[in-house]
């Protein structure tokens, strides 16, 4: 069974950096059979996908996003972290990190659904 | 981007009952959306991908049907355990985007 944890601070300053890891056990970053995703959703509100990567550090990203993030891979750790620069309280919102696996129930390309989350981390926004 | 639009937005009903509810796209997205169920201070759970298929250990009262740019998720029997919010997504077009989610709440 795989499972995921986010960790990292739970309050940052508007302008600076948001930084959060996700650790992945149960299975392999590195076996090549998923993207690892990260998604959002601000509180009382929908969700928001923000970006994907994979165990070569190949990765997808939200247009809308696009500028202000980055995500990457640490293979000998099974984990891979998020980046958020520039963070205004719009920011704010938990913190997913997701499976998005290119093989489900035994049927190819299938990449682009969440199949394992972990439990979330809020992430406020605030001086 | 492709918006996905859920109706309705909060459907009230009590165990037992049928529930229908339904994700509209902006433009086609062929097969490829997922359904997810969101309980309170939990992270979404996949139900449904591929806008038919169930996801591995989803009890059979949950069904997705549709394509192209009209969806339902059925659930034939609502278990108590099945309240919550619904969300629908797509796949055919990165990025990836969410619907609004439909509230399923106890009568």
């Amino acid at each position: 069974q795989v499972q995921l944890q986010e960790s990292g601070p739970g309050l940052v300053k508007p302008s600076q950096t948001l930084s959060l890891t996700c650790t992945v056990s149960g299975g392999s970053i590195s076996s090549g059979d998923a993207f690892w995703s990260w998604i959002r959703q601000p509180p009382g509100k929908g969700l928001e996908w923000i970006g994907s990567i994979d165990y070569t550090a190949t990765t997808d990203y939200n247009p809308s996003l696009k500028s202000r993030v980055a995500i990457s891979v640490d293979t000998s750790k099974n984990q891979f972290s998020l980046k958020v620069t520039s963070v205004t309280a719009a920011d704010t919102a938990v913190y997913y990190c997701a499976r998005d696996p290119a093989i489900m129930n035994n049927e190819f390309d299938t990449r682009g659904s969440f199949d394992y989350w972990g439990q979330g981390t809020l992430v406020t926004v605030s001086s | 981007d492709i918006v996905l639009t859920q109706s309705p937005a909060t459907l009230s009903l009590s165990p037992g009952e049928r529930a229908t509810l339904s994700c509209r796209a902006s433009q086609s997205v062929g097969d490829y959306l997922a359904w997810y169920q969101q309980k309170p201070g939990q992270a979404p759970r996949l139900l449904i991908y591929d806008a038919s298929k169930r996801a591995t250990g989803i009890p059979a009262r949950f069904s997705g049907s549709g394509s192209g740019t009209d969806f339902t998720l059925t659930i034939s029997s609502l278990e108590p355990e099945d309240f919550g919010v619904f969300y629908c997504q797509q796949r055919n077009n990165w990025g990836l985007t969410f619907g609004g989610g439909t509230k399923v709440e106890v009568k």
